[in-house]
This record gives structure tokens, sequence and C-alpha cells, in this order.
């Protein structure tokens, strides 16, 4: 099946300072989602990337879809506490999401 | 609007009992789907479907079976259940195919067999 390999596994990081996580496939995607889980909850939508070189802001938040469509990066600037949580880069075919492995935030006060 | 609701929240079960986990949305949403996620690991896709009546296979789909007789409700089904299937499961909807629509998750269901 497909694979992502999303990197780094975790973070340990001091409220304040910026964060970059990315995450890269073999095979080329259309469309590059990133999702936050918190705590105990579901995934949650951060962003979409429909489009190769693309770079899209969400508040703090800025993803970018690579120029290769295989691979994407997300940051965050100006960290917080409730920034906490998992991570996902995820790809789509047809009806279905493939999540990657999630970037685990601590973002210690 | 509630969203995704999934019950229950926590079940314990034990080898060889089986168990249906519900799901239903109220936001009209054609597709559903059923994902579960085992520590530290991402969320893998268990079984999908794009409407009532239509349900197909996703990338893990062994020793579970759903049904969708309406939009609102797709449950899942464990017949026979083992220690492998421990994790949580997540339920989620979408108006039309992930690929252009947003798919909404909801809470997640704890399930451990022992």
């Amino acid at each position: 099946g497909q694979q992502l390999n999303q990197s780094p596994q975790s973070m340990f990081i001091q409220e304040g300072e910026d964060v970059s996580m990315n995450c890269t496939s073999s095979s080329i995607f259309n469309t590059w989602l990133w999702y936050k889980q918190d705590p105990g909850e579901g995934p949650v939508l951060l962003i979409a990337l429909y489009k190769a070189g693309e770079l899209t802001s969400n508040g703090r938040l800025t993803a970018q879809f690579g120029i290769t469509r295989k691979d994407s990066f997300l940051n965050i600037s100006a960290s917080i506490p409730s920034d906490v949580g998992i991570y996902f880069c995820v790809v789509t075919s047809g009806s279905r999401l493939t999540f990657g492995e999630g970037t685990q935030l601590t973002v210690n006060p | 609007n509630a969203g995704v609701t999934q019950t229950p929240k926590f079940r314990i079960l034990k080898i060889g009992q089986s168990m249906t986990l519900q799901c239903t949305q109220d936001m009209n949403h054609n597709y559903m789907y059923w994902y579960r996620q085992d520590p530290g690991m991402g969320l893998k896709l268990i079984y999908y479907s794009v409407g009532a009546g239509i349900t197909d296979k996703g990338e893990v789909p062994n020793g579970y079976n759903v049904s969708r007789s309406t939009t609102e409700d797709f449950p899942l089904r464990l017949e026979l259940a083992a220690p492998s299937q421990t994790s949580v499961y997540f339920c989620a909807s979408s108006y039309g195919r992930v690929v252009n629509t947003e798919a909404f998750f909801g809470q997640g269901t704890r399930l451990t067999v022992v």
C-alpha cells in the first residue's frame, strides 16, 4: 500500500518556538492534507493543499505542497501550549485517506 | 449540529465475544468511514460507504463487517473479538469524495480485547 514517511516522530519544544515537520512519499499525489489530533479526540483538518508548489497559511500554521508532488511540510510559528497533539500528513486517493504515522508535539510552557 | 457521534466511548471485550460500534452523523453526508488507530500509528481504513446500501473494503477489513441501511448510520460489527483488534476506532463522514471535501471524525471508541 501507499506509505508516507513523516518526520520527526516526536518533538519537545518551548512555548514561543517555531516548529517544522515534513512528509515524503515515493508516489505522486494530487492532494496533501494536514490533520491535528488533540488528546482523546478525533483528527481535525488544519490545511488542505491541492496544487503543486502551493503555500497555504491558517493563522500561525503554514503548509506547502512540494513541487514534485511527493512531499509536503508544515510549519507552526510561535508555538503555544494548545498546539500540543499529534499532527498527521494525509493523502487522498478516491474515497480513501492515507495517514502518515504522525508527529507528536509537546510544548513546555 | 452534533456532527459525528460514536458510541460507546470505551469497551472491554473478552476474546470471542461480539459487539457493534455505533456511528451516526447529522450532516447529511453521503460518505462514511471506519478507521482504526493503533498506538503510535496513523489511522488505517477498515471499511467505507459512498451511500446507503453501498459498502467497500478498506486497507484492514478482516474480522469486521459493516452495513449502511440509512444515510445517517454506519455501524461496525466485530463478530469474534481477538486481542489484535484492541485499538481506538474512529468513524468519519464527508459530503463527497475526500479528494476535495473535508472528512469529519468522531471522538473515537477505545476497545480492549482481553
